[in-house]
C-alpha cells in the first residue's frame, strides 16, 4: 500500500546548528504540510506546500516540495532551544477508497543549549 | 479568526467507566472535523472524521464512538473505557476536502487506571 516515511526519527543537536529532516512518499502528492508539536500541545501548522519545486520560508524554517512530488524536506537554521518538539510531515494518501491526510511518524528534535 | 477548543484538558478515569470528550470550533461554518489519538507522544492515528452534522466515518474498529450533534461540535465517547484507551486525544478541523490543511486543538490527556 501507499506509504509515507519520515526521517530521521530523532535528532539531538547543539543550539545554533542547522537541522534538516525529510519525508518521502510512495505516491505523488499534490500537497505537503509540515507541523510542529510541542510537549502536551496540539500540532501547529508551520508551512504548506502546493506546487512541485516550491520553496517556502517561515522565519528560520524553510520547506521544499520535491520536483518528483514524492518528497519534501524541512530545514531549520540556527536552532534555538524553543525549536524542541516533534515535527510531522503530512500529505494526502489513498486509504481504502478515499484520500486522507496522512501524517509521518514524526522527527523528535532536541536542542541542547 | 478560527479557534478550536477541547475539554477537559486532562482526565483520569477508571477502567469500565464512560467517556465523553468535547471539541468545538469557532469562527467557521461546516468544517470537516477529526478525532485523532496519539500514543507515547508520536504518531497520530485518525479515529473518526465528519463532513457534516450526523455524518461520522470510523477509521479503525475500537471501543470508541463519535457524534456530531451540531455543526461545530464533535464528541468522542465510550461506554466502558479500557486501559488501552489511554492516550492524548486531538481534535482537528479543516475546510474544503478532507485532505486539506488541518488545524488542531490543544488536546486531552486521558489516563485510564
Amino acid at each position: 500500500g501507499q506509504q509515507l516515511n519520515q526521517s530521521p526519527q530523532s535528532m539531538f543537536i547543539q543550539e545554533g546548528e542547522d537541522v534538516s529532516m525529510n519525508c518521502t512518499s510512495s505516491s505523488i502528492f499534490n500537497t505537503w504540510l509540515w507541523y510542529k508539536q510541542e510537549p502536551g500541545e496540539g500540532p501547529v501548522l508551520l508551512i504548506a506546500l502546493y506546487k512541485a519545486g516550491e520553496l517556502t520560508s517561515n522565519g528560520r524554517l524553510t520547506a521544499q516540495f520535491g520536483i518528483t512530488r514524492k518528497d519534501s524536506f524541512l530545514n531549520i537554521s540556527a536552532s534555538i532551544p524553543s525549536d524542541v518538539g516533534i515535527y510531522f510531515c503530512a500529505g494526502p494518501l489513498r486509504r481504502s477508497s478515499n484520500y486522507k491526510l496522512t501524517f509521518g511518524k514524526g522527527t523528535l528534535l532536541t536542542v541542547n543549549p | 479568526s478560527q479557534t478550536i477548543h477541547q475539554w477537559p484538558a486532562t482526565l483520569v478515569q477508571p477502567v469500565g467507566s464512560p467517556l465523553s470528550l468535547e471539541c468545538t470550533v469557532e469562527g467557521t461554518s461546516n468544517p470537516n472535523l477529526y478525532w485523532y489519538r496519539q500514543a507515547a507522544g508520536r504518531g497520530l492515528q485518525l479515529l473518526f472524521y465528519s463532513v457534516g452534522i450526523g455524518q461520522i466515518s470510523s477509521e479503525v474498529p475500537q471501543n470508541l464512538s463519535a457524534s456530531r450533534p451540531q455543526d461545530r461540535q464533535f464528541i468522542l465517547s465510550s461506554k466502558k473505557l479500557l486501559l488501552s484507551d489511554s492516550g492524548f486525544y486531538l481534535c482537528a478541523w479543516s475546510k474544503g476536502t478532507i485532505f486539506d490543511e488541518q488545524f488542531f486543538g490543544p488536546g486531552t490527556r486521558l489516563t485510564v487506571l
